[in-house]
């Protein structure tokens, strides 16, 4: 089973990029990884995926490294909204999500 | 468009009552996933209904069933309830089977709490 590693918090200033890591280390090669947050009592919010190649979109960025073993989620400029708990997920199988423990991301004015 | 809704968003229950907590997908999404988190166990998941058939099945015990309706929306239900099954449930849905490359759109949960 693919599982992930996120240290358990991270601290940014406010404006800052904020970068969080994650090691997935027994990921197969067809398995995607995606990141998620989810801010107190509300749902998860899906941010970003990717297989291999480095992604961008609206919201952040994602940098998968070239063996797959780990990637990086990438918030450019951080605001207070932003606050939440990460999580980086691969697919345990084509039809589940295994959820570690996320990093919470405290951003400081 | 509407996003993913479930009812109610608390519930207070007592030790062998049942529940049944109710998810509406957004429109036009058939696939519906429900998922269990707690502050111990992280977010861990129980089943993912498609076009009303069950696809898949996390490892919960048999008190903890579902189902799915003609128009996608999704019901569990939690039969002779636990202290231990305390937990915010949440339901996610997606316009196609769970695979590799699909989005979830989660709600907002359901906050169980057993007395």
């Amino acid at each position: 089973d693919a599982k992930t590693t996120q240290p358990p918090s991270m601290d940014c200033a406010e404006g800052r990029a904020a970068n969080l890591p994650c090691n997935h280390s027994t990921i197969s090669g067809n398995e995607y990884v995606y990141w998620y947050r989810q801010i107190h009592s509300q749902g998860p919010q899906y941010i970003i995926h990717g297989l291999k190649n480095n992604e961008t979109n609206e919201m952040a960025s994602l940098i998968i490294t070239e063996d797959r073993k780990s990637s990086t989620l990438i918030l450019p400029h951080a605001t207070l909204r932003d606050t939440a708990v990460y999580y980086c997920i691969v697919r345990e199988n084509f039809n589940k999500f295994y959820f570690g423990s996320g990093t919470k991301l405290n951003v400081k004015p | 468009k509407a996003g993913v809704t479930q009812t109610p968003r608390y519930l207070i229950k007592t030790r062998g009552q049942q529940v049944t907590l109710s998810c509406s997908p957004i429109s036009g999404h058939r696939s519906v996933s429900w998922y269990q988190q707690t502050p111990g166990q992280g977010l861990q998941f129980l089943f993912e209904y498609f076009s009303e058939t069950q696809r898949n099945k996390g490892n919960f015990p048999g008190r903890f069933s579902g189902r799915q309706f003609s128009n996608s929306r999704s019901e569990m239900n939690v039969s002779t309830l636990e202290l231990g099954d305390s937990a915010l449930y949440l339901c996610a849905s997606s316009p196609r089977p769970i695979t590799t490359n699909e989005k979830l759109f989660f709600g907002s949960g359901t906050q169980l709490s057993v007395l």
